[in-house]
């Protein structure tokens, strides 16, 4: 079965500065979509960015970047020039590409706070 | 930008009773989802929909759940017989296929009494 574990609960920063949210999962696929989602105080979550395990490329989305490390079952988002827009509760989540039913599988997730 | 969108916002029903959460999906989307959240917990799956049938379905969603898509644009998820562990946020999601971003509503808290 597949798992996603987030390790840290709670992080802040810096408005303008760099913070990377650490995200591992678990799984015997090969093929696969991770992705990481934005729940700010107002409850609807947003999908900030998605990666495809196929490619080797991190992919990008203005301020967010992650690092996919398919070795080592690794998916950190990094977000620079931290807004105080960026407060929010932090989701990585995983896909397998096979899944007849497009199954989320979530981590614990991680809140991230940017002080001014 | 269309949304998912979700009603009511907050249900308090007594234990025993029945509850039916309302979902918008965004309009050409074909897959739906529905998730939940207890407090503190993590985001977990509980069905997906698509074609006027259940793709998938989580351990969770046993005979008490029931969804449906009674018309052409709402998505509902029925709870029969509700206990105090229904108690949770409720996410509906949608996407155009399978492999493509879901997009989620507001959710409905859904508080057991």
């Amino acid at each position: 079965a597949q798992t996603v574990t987030q390790s840290q609960p709670e992080m802040s920063v810096q408005e303008a500065e760099t913070v990377t949210l650490s995200c591992t999962y678990d799984t015997s696929e090969n093929n696969y979509y991770l992705f990481w989602y934005k729940q700010p105080p107002s409850r609807q979550m947003i999908l900030v960015i998605r990666q495809e395990a196929y490619k080797q490329q991190n992919a990008t989305e203005n301020r967010f970047s992650v690092n996919f490390q398919k070795a080592a079952k690794s998916f950190s988002l990094k977000i620079s020039d931290s807004q105080l827009g960026d407060t929010a509760m932090y989701f990585c989540a995983f896909m397998t590409l096979y899944n007849q039913g497009g199954k989320l599988i979530f981590g614990q997730g991680t809140e991230l706070s940017v002080k001014p | 930008e269309p949304e998912v969108t979700q009603t009511p916002s907050h249900q308090v029903t007594q234990m025993g009773q029945e509850v039916i959460l309302r979902c918008v999906p965004i309009s050409n989307h074909l897959y739906f989802y529905w998730y939940r959240q207890i407090l503190g917990q993590k985001v977990e799956f509980l069905v997906s929909f698509y074609n006027n049938e259940i793709s998938e379905k989580s351990e969770i969603f046993d005979d008490q759940f029931s969804v449906e898509r009674p018309d052409g644009s709402n998505f509902t998820l029925k709870i029969r017989s509700t206990k105090l562990e229904d108690s949770a946020m409720y996410f509906c999601a949608s996407s155009e296929n399978r492999n493509q971003p879901q997009h989620f509503g507001d959710g409905t808290r859904l508080s057991i009494l």
